[in-house]
């Protein structure tokens, strides 16, 4: 079954960054892509951004372009999110979660289990 | 703040059927598909509906989706306790080449 595991939960300091890793298994690794959606305390669900891990081409939502990376290592099937200068208002908890179908892209259907990140000083 | 607009909250008592819509426009619901998400109490969401109205493996058939024009909406029938959680429409925005997800619905059993 597929599955999504995700690195445990950080504090940072404004203006640092953060690297969250997502680990895929229970399916190819290359014929899905997964996207980065992270959620406020209390807040609804804010997609950030996403990459076909068959050719690592990438989209980020506009808002986070400039900060935000998305990266793959697909020898050990693991996407990683880095997200740079951070301030207050990116605490949240992260979520990785895969596409679907295989042909409905940017579209996440398997969930991993969300990553809390704290930005406090 | 989302372009896909819910109602913020829907109740019902056991075995009740219960709607909940999604306003969006032209560049996103009415050019692609919807799906929605289920979010329980301190979980990651599911995915409850994709391509407008089919169930992944799984998902009770009280779950349907609809979609017209720019609008969508989601019913619950027979409504049960296991189903309180936000429920989360979502569809990709070609004008900000963005998945957007809807403002999200709160589901009380009564």
């Amino acid at each position: 079954q597929v599955q999504l595991v995700q690195s445990g939960a950080e504090v940072k300091k404004p203006g640092a960054s953060v690297k969250v890793s997502c680990k895929a298994s229970g399916y190819n690794f290359n014929r899905y892509g997964i996207s980065w959606v992270r959620q406020a305390p209390g807040q609804g669900l804010e997609w950030m951004g996403w990459i076909n891990a068959y050719n690592d081409n990438t989209n980020y939502a506009l808002k986070l372009q400039g900060r935000l990376t998305v990266t793959t290592d697909t020898s050990t099937s693991t996407v990683f999110m880095e997200l740079r200068s951070l301030r207050h208002d990116d605490t949240a908890v992260y979520y990785c979660a895969r596409d679907f179908r295989e042909l409905e892209l940017q579209r996440p259907g398997y969930w991993g289990q969300g990553t809390l990140v704290t930005v406090s000083s | 703040q989302s372009v896909l607009t819910q109602p913020p909250s829907a109740s019902g008592t056991p075995g009740q059927r219960v709607t909940i819509s999604c306003s969006g426009s032209s560049s996103n619901i009415g050019s692609d598909i919807v799906n929605w998400y289920q979010q329980l109490p301190g979980r990651a969401p599911k995915l409850l509906i994709y391509s407008n109205n089919q169930r992944p493996s799984g998902v009770p058939d009280r779950f349907s989706g609809s979609k017209s024009g720019t609008s969508a909406s989601l019913a619950i029938s027979g409504l049960q306790s296991e189903d309180e959680a936000v429920y989360y429409c979502a569809a990709w925005y070609d004008s900000l080449n963005d998945y957007v997800f809807g403002t999200g619905t709160t589901v009380t059993v009564l």
